[in-house]
């Protein structure tokens, strides 16, 4: 079935650096794409989204990469700071509708 | 959160009682959501709501039913609330298919 998962479940940077999460999709139909951050005790917040005509879309300081051959998105945050502390999903649209299917998340930790 | 409310924010009850989560939208969107967020799974879709009196089952439906008789509220009855419904659940709304959701605070619920 579909399914999206993230390559590695915790990350720690240290603050100043960039950041990259990376997620993996096993529907090769699917054509939206989000990121979403949840900080501890919050609900998901909407980042970024891209569909599946663009391979890479920008927004501030986050930029989305899709590569469409091998199904892996990626979300990118530059210069990271403490606030960007917090678990990261990306979703993917559900093809047959209006659902939208969620990664496990990917929690990140930024070191002062 | 995109205007949604949800209520209450935060419940203690007891095994076998019934419980009724509400979610409230300022937004007129059409489509309606409710998962539940539990260590380990993610967000896992609970029902969903396309239009008023339209609702749908997600991927753990059993033991749970809603209700949307207006566009603005949609309601989540835990008929007899067991410890395994112990969890936050999260409302979330939605303009259209293949589009981005917005999700309100949660409600911590907490079944003894």
């Amino acid at each position: 079935g579909e399914s999206v998962g993230l390559h590695l479940p915790t990350l720690s940077v240290q603050e100043g650096d960039n950041s990259i999460i990376n997620c993996a999709y096993s529907n090769s139909a699917s054509d939206y794409f989000i990121w979403y951050k949840q900080e501890s005790g919050k609900g998901p917040q909407f980042i970024i989204d891209i569909r599946s005509n663009m391979d890479k879309r920008q927004g501030q300081r986050v930029t989305v990469l899709l590569n469409k051959t091998v199904k892996h998105l990626s979300l990118q945050i530059a210069a990271t700071q403490p606030g960007d502390s917090a678990v990261y999903f990306c979703a993917e649209g559900d093809t047959g509708g209006f659902k939208t299917i969620f990664g496990a998340g990917t929690r990140l930790f930024v070191k002062a | 959160d995109a205007g949604i409310t949800q209520s209450p924010r935060h419940k203690v009850t007891e095994t076998g009682t019934p419980v009724t989560l509400r979610c409230h939208q300022t937004e007129n969107h059409r489509y309606m959501y409710w998962y539940r967020q539990d260590p380990g799974h993610g967000l896992r879709l609970i029902h969903y709501s396309y239009g008023v009196k339209d609702t749908d089952k997600g991927e753990v439906s059993d033991g749970y039913s809603v209700s949307r008789s207006k566009t603005e509220d949609f309601l989540l009855t835990l008929e007899s609330a067991t410890s395994s419904q112990t969890s936050v659940y999260f409302c979330a709304i939605q303009t259209s298919g293949r589009d981005t959701q917005y999700f309100g605070p949660g409600t911590r619920l907490t079944v003894l």
